[in-house]
């Protein structure tokens, strides 16, 4: 597997809370995703970046917010996490169009 | 808006039989991949097909891309069990864009 490592594996946090999610890849990949899992709903993509600081929105952007400072590392930040955003977090990076995904976070709202 | 559908949704066969899942896409598409996802696990990239009719094989699972270039099947030859998890097909429709259209996913059960 590539190098993509995801932190915290695993998250419990309030409603109404700020949340950070980590993506960090050691691939030197220009394309970083995130994506939320959730029975039912197969992967739905959140936002992506094509480069550094260039980011762009997915299907299910909204209370999600991300940044890429760096070629390696891309944060998902929940501003203001709320019920409906408990899921499965995946991170994944490539080059072409194949991707590579992180081990997951799994996220619950409480 | 653009759509990759796949069936079957999910899919429980004796150990030895054989199965298929199938994508088929609203729109032509440029490439398609399938990856694995294992339960509790993270998706994990088999395999991408390019070309109008390409047929991949990766020992026991046939890889098959349309002549339309808008549907695609994955077949498993004499399943086992460590073929269970989630098999889904991704495709992308061509252009600078790096997205992926995603289906929901196959979920194959085999019974030892």
């Amino acid at each position: 597997d590539a190098g993509i490592t995801q932190s915290p594996r695993h998250k419990v946090t309030e409603t109404g809370t700020p949340v950070t999610l980590r993506c960090h890849q050691t691939e030197n990949h220009r394309y970083m995703y995130w994506y939320r899992q959730d029975p039912g709903h197969g992967l739905r993509l959140i936002h992506y970046s094509y480069g550094v600081k260039d980011t762009d929105k997915g299907e299910v952007s909204d209370g999600y917010s991300v940044s890429r400072s760096k070629t390696e590392d891309f944060l998902l930040t929940l501003e203001s996490a709320t019920s409906s955003q408990t899921s499965v977090y995946f991170c994944a990076s490539g080059q072409d169009y194949i991707q590579y995904f992180g081990a997951g976070t799994r996220l619950s709202v409480l | 808006g653009q759509q990759v559908m796949q069936i079957p949704q999910y899919q429980h066969v004796q150990e030895g039989e054989d199965f298929t899942t199938y994508c088929n896409s609203s729109t032509t598409l440029s490439n398609i991949q399938w990856y694995k996802q294992r339960p509790g696990g993270h998706p994990v990239f088999l395999i991408q097909l390019v070309k109008s009719g390409e047929v991949k094989k990766q020992k026991r699972l046939t890889f098959q891309f349309g002549e339309a270039k808008k549907n695609s099947s994955l077949h498993i030859t004499a399943t086992q069990t460590t073929d269970v998890g989630t098999y889904f097909c991704a495709g992308n429709n061509a252009g600078n864009n790096r997205k992926l259209i995603w289906g929901l996913g196959t979920s194959l059960a085999v019974n030892p």
